[in-house]
Parts: structure tokens; C-alpha cells; sequence
């Protein structure tokens, strides 16, 4: 399974856009591209999934370019209660899912 | 997506002693999977329960000290055997979506510490 790379934190505050970038460069082709949040004390929840271009849906964006090497979860507009966890995993389904270290997204006042 | 109960939602032990938490599932799933994360620390798989089989381990973990039970398509159970303060850590019970994609529905954990 291809292993991913993300920044281990990032700080915003509301109201900004912040774009989490994730690297996955041995990703293999039947690989899907997904996103998941956690909070404290919670199991990790589905944000958004992609194989290629560009996701969109109520919560988030996704962007994937043409090698998907690469990706970048946009969150539009944070508020406080977007500061989580977020992981990003690269996998052809959801048997054996391997979760790399995650992004702590810290947004402020 | 499914919704996934389970207990206890957290515990604290005695080291030496087991402790068994269940996962239920509101419909029928194939497999079930187990993880665990440790304090501030990121998931890691545990194994793969599936219905009618022995359960799959991965490396690092083995049945006798997590056996896992899957007596039916909704319901399981991991338990964790002579415990020790290593072994303090949320465990989390998750199924995959109906979906081809693989989206991955996890329960809220049980966090076990043990003394």
C-alpha cells in the first residue's frame, strides 16, 4: 500500500481557506485517494474521496493532479470546530487501510 | 453509511487481567476491522475479523494476546489479554461502506487504561 506523507501540523484561523497537501508518489493505479478527520475521543470519519481532478462536496474539496502523486484537501472557511486530525490514505479500497501520521489543523479566534 | 456501537466505551484495568469489547454494527457487514491508537498517536491495524473465519493479524499483533470473535455479520469482539500499560490505548471497531470506493465507518472507541 502507498505510503503518504502530510505536514504534522498547521495552525489557521476562521474564516481562512486551508489546504492540507498530501504525498503519496508510489501510488498505483487502482488506488483511490481518501480523507478522513478525527476529533478528541472520536473515531476518524470520512471526509471526501478522488481518484483524479478535482472532488468537491458540503465539506471539502479535493485536488488531484494529473500525475496523483500529490493531493490537497481544501477546507473553505474554517471555523474552531474544523480543529482535528486529518489523515489522508491511499488504498484500492477499505481492506487493510493504513493511516499514516495525520495533520493536527489547529484553527484560532 | 452504518452505525457502530461500542462497549465498554472506556475502562480502566488491572494489569494482568482481560477485558473484551464488542462492536455492533446496525447491518449486515463482511468484514470488520480492529484497530488501535495510542495516546497521540496515529491508527494501527490490528486485524481483519471476518464472518465464518479466523480473524486476519497483522504484523506485530497475534491471537493470543487479541483474540478476536466474529459469531455473526453485525457483531464481533476483540479482546485484549494480560494487559499491561502498553497496552493502554482507544480501540477502535470499524466496517467499510457499501460503496466500491472504500470508505472505511468507525465506532467512537473504547479507551482502556491500564494500571
Amino acid at each position: 500500500l502507498a505510503k503518504t506523507t502530510q505536514p504534522i501540523s498547521m495552525d489557521s484561523y476562521e474564516g481562512q481557506e486551508v489546504n492540507i497537501t498530501c504525498s503519496h508518489n508510489n501510488i498505483a493505479t487502482n488506488d483511490y485517494i481518501t480523507w478522513y478527520q478525527q476529533f478528541p475521543s472520536q473515531g476518524p470519519r470520512f471526509i471526501i474521496q478522488g481518484y483524479k481532478t478535482k472532488v468537491t462536496n458540503e465539506v471539502a474539496s479535493l485536488f488531484i493532479p494529473a500525475d496523483r502523486k500529490s493531493s490537497t484537501l481544501s477546507l473553505p472557511r474554517v471555523s474552531l470546530s474544523d480543529t482535528a486530525v486529518y489523515y489522508c490514505l491511499v488504498a484500492p479500497g477499505a481492506d487493510k487501510l493504513i493511516f499514516g501520521t495525520g495533520t493536527r489543523l489547529q484553527v484560532f479566534p | 453509511s452504518a452505525v457502530i456501537s461500542q462497549k465498554p466505551s472506556r475502562d480502566i484495568c488491572q494489569r494482568g487481567t482481560s477485558l473484551t469489547i464488542q462492536c455492533q454494527v446496525d447491518s449486515q457487514v463482511t468484514m470488520m476491522f480492529w484497530y488501535r491508537q495510542q495516546p497521540g498517536q496515529s491508527l494501527t491495524l490490528i486485524a481483519t475479523a471476518n464472518q465464518g473465519s479466523e480473524a486476519t493479524y497483522e504484523s506485530g499483533f497475534v491471537i493470543d494476546k487479541f483474540p478476536i470473535s466474529r459469531p455473526n455479520l453485525t457483531f464481533s469482539t476483540l479482546t485484549v489479554s494480560n494487559m499491561s500499560p502498553e497496552d493502554s490505548s482507544i480501540y477502535l471497531c470499524s466496517v467499510p461502506g457499501q460503496g466500491a470506493s472504500g470508505e472505511l465507518f468507525f465506532g467512537e472507541g473504547s479507551r482502556l487504561t491500564v494500571l
